[in-house]
């Protein structure tokens, strides 16, 4: 089945500095790359995806990139604020394990005022 | 138009007893998927199922652990004498066929 591995563990950043996660992916059939936010003691929240037949999508100051070839993608954060510390997951979806989604093990993020 | 809803948000169960889990999807979904997440680690897929039918159950435990969704009626997670070990948050999640997965707030299961 699909594996997903997310580096780093822990992001610390100044405020107004970009934040860059990566995650890598085991099944070349996946299709479907989803970020969630999760803020403590919440609900993981949809804050960008990415379809694989798109190499990257933008949304104000988050961006996702895809390289298939590699099976790696990666989220940016730029000018990150205070208010985007939380623990951010990747996920994979599609190919064999087509419907669920596969996440890796999520990425502290803090930034600091 | 009402998110994922599950129920109850937090479940105090002794050793031994059942716990049951409930989640209904958005309207709409027919698709709802089980996760686990255990205080500071990850989601691990538990279960997904469509109306009436389990998809992949690859990472519910072989005993004690059980999921169904109904024709009519809300996701059930079902976890027969719990054990001190099952203590985690659960979620749910819904979605179209191709589309985004939503979550719900989670049950947080608590085993004394």
């Amino acid at each position: 089945g699909e594996n997903v591995e997310q580096h780093p563990s822990t992001l610390s950043v100044q405020e107004g500095d970009s934040a860059v996660i990566k995650c890598t992916y085991s099944d070349s059939a996946s299709n479907y790359f989803p970020w969630y936010k999760q803020e403590l003691g919440k609900r993981p929240q949809l804050i960008i995806d990415i379809r694989s037949n798109v190499g990257e999508k933008k949304d104000q100051r988050i961006a996702v990139t895809l390289n298939k070839t590699a099976k790696h993608f990666s989220l940016h954060i730029t000018e990150t604020q205070p208010e985007d510390s939380a623990v951010y997951f990747c996920a994979a979806r599609g190919g064999t394990s087509y419907g669920k989604l596969t996440f890796g093990q999520g990425t502290i993020l803090t930034v600091h005022p | 138009n009402a998110g994922v809803m599950q129920n109850p948000r937090h479940l105090v169960r002794r050793r031994g007893q059942e716990a049951r889990l409930r989640c209904s999807p958005m309207k709409g979904h027919s698709h709802v998927y089980w996760y686990r997440q255990l205080p500071e680690e990850g989601l691990k897929f538990m279960v997904y199922l469509q109306k009436e039918n389990i998809i992949d159950e690859s990472g519910m435990p072989k005993e004690r652990f059980s999921a169904e969704f109904p024709k009519e009626g809300p996701s059930i997670l079902r976890i027969q004498q719990v054990v001190r070990g099952d203590s985690a948050a659960y979620f749910c999640a819904s979605s179209l066929r191709d589309g985004e997965a939503f979550f719900g707030q989670g049950t947080r299961l608590t085993v004394v």
